[in-house]
């Protein structure tokens, strides 16, 4: 089956621009993930969405990161006036239901320059 | 500091080499889990360790989650280059919220 995809797969944006990262869940996943991830390093945990609840926000690393989902469906993570710092990749993952084992996408590369 | 410490961070060594990476916390996990990531991909689950002194063998990876439930290896026998990859250990604290915390990770190299 469709595992979680993953778009644009690769990002180069300027400095101040807002960037849209999408990811398409798998099916019937009620659990949604947003991670962070620098160059050589480990996973930085961002948001966390299930079924309906209101999403975890905690790990958002300053009002300029949001993110969306409809349902149990696609989510959007946006990054407003993008800094160099923000330069990463952004891993979606989805799992069947709270801290169950996550199936992870590719990622989105983000460049700001 | 992280919640969860991985050990070593790096890790090069020679085809057919045994090998142990540690994932170590002052706290305690309901369950922990391995993943390993290969470049230009998402991490891939490996293991799900949920018993205190659980022992999972996957063919030549086996993962140990220590008695109080505070650790885990993960030991290779006869690495691959095959092996090489960024092995992650995640958890979900037994009073932490709704999402894992990973390890930093051990980036591992396997030369033929």
């Amino acid at each position: 089956g469709a595992g979680v995809s993953q778009s644009p797969s690769n990002k180069v944006t300027e400095k101040g621009k807002d960037v849209e990262l999408r990811c398409d869940p798998i099916s019937g996943h009620t659990a949604l993930y947003w991670y962070r991830q620098r160059l050589g390093q480990g996973l930085e945990f961002l948001i966390y969405f299930q079924g309906n609840s209101a999403p975890d926000k905690s790990g958002l690393p300053s009002d300029r990161f949001s993110a969306e989902r409809t349902g149990e469906s696609v989510s959007t993570l946006t990054i407003q006036r993008t800094q160099q710092e923000d330069s990463a990749v952004y891993l979606c993952a989805s799992s069947p239901y709270y801290a169950d084992e996550q199936y992870f996408g590719p990622g989105t590369r983000l460049t700001v320059t | 500091t992280q919640l969860l410490e991985q050990s070593p961070q790096f890790l090069s060594i020679q085809e057919g080499e045994n090998l142990t990476v540690y994932c170590n916390s002052s706290s305690v996990f309901s369950s922990l889990q391995w993943y390993r990531q290969e470049p230009g991909e998402g991490p891939v689950l490996l293991v799900t360790v949920v018993t205190g002194g659980e022992v999972k063998k996957l063919k030549r990876l086996t993962f140990q989650f220590g008695d109080a439930r505070k650790d885990s290896s993960l030991h290779i026998t006869a690495a691959q280059p095959g092996d090489t990859g960024l092995y992650l250990c995640a958890g979900n604290p037994n009073n932490a919220g709704n999402m894992l915390t990973f390890g930093g990770g051990t980036r591992l190299m396997v030369k033929p």
